[in-house]
């Protein structure tokens, strides 16, 4: 089955500890996103990659950082989480092309909580 | 910048009844135009999505948009709705393969029996 996974889907961590929250796709997807959805704010992109070791920031990439070492993976790392990074996130996929722009295929989400 | 505007924060309609939840667009260039749902407790998913050629675009569960470029609008539409239609839809924007989606804020859809 084509899917996002992510791990873990909930989390209560406290301010200040380092955390990574993991997504794989199973589709040989070139591209790959992770966002955050807050009430009001619908969601914001964080950082996104368009392959293997290229990365680039979205809109909201402050207290992130991300890795793409693997086509398949997609890692989000909080380094030193806070409670304003209290969020829903989802990581999420696509195919990629300049003529041809794919809809992306979303993971369950990450509920994240920081006290 | 690019940007997208959902003006409700929800829609109300009865079952049978023809629903539509509006979407307003600025870019610089052409647009790419999607429509995702998110049911509760689960991800988005894909609904349908506007390239290019015929304004209107059919997609997923009976859902329809038409894109309106001189209103610079992607309103979603539904011919009858059912109560299993309630859940949250986002509009979103990008203006090539490789530039970032833009979200709306999402509007909730209630359709009572």
């Amino acid at each position: 089955e084509a899917q996002v996974t992510q791990n873990p889907r909930y989390l209560i961590t406290v301010t200040g500890k380092k955390l990574t929250v993991t997504c794989s796709q199973n589709m040989n997807h070139e591209y790959m996103s992770w966002y955050r959805q807050d009430p009001g704010l619908g969601l914001r992109q964080i950082y996104y990659s368009m392959n293997v070791e290229v990365t680039d920031k979205g809109d909201v990439p402050e207290g992130y950082k991300v890795s793409r070492k693997e086509k398949r993976n997609f890692p989000l790392i909080l380094e030193s989480p806070s409670p304003n990074q209290t969020s829903l996130y989802f990581c999420a996929s696509s195919r990629q092309g300049q003529g041809a722009p794919y809809e992306q295929y979303f993971g369950p989400g990450t509920r994240l909580t920081v006290t | 910048a690019q940007s997208v505007a959902q003006p409700e924060d929800q829609v109300n309609v009865a079952e049978g009844n023809p629903l539509t939840v509006k979407c307003t667009y600025s870019v610089s260039g052409n647009p790419y135009l999607f429509w995702y749902v998110q049911y509760p407790n689960r991800g988005l998913q894909f609904l349908l999505k506007y390239i290019t050629g015929d304004n209107l675009v059919k997609g997923s569960y009976g859902f329809e948009a038409e894109f309106n470029k001189s209103q610079t609008s992607f309103h979603l539409k539904k011919p009858s709705a059912l109560v299993s239609d309630s859940a949250l839809y986002f509009c979103a924007v990008r203006v090539s393969g490789y530039s970032t989606l833009t979200f709306g804020k999402g509007t909730m859809l209630l359709v009572s029996p």
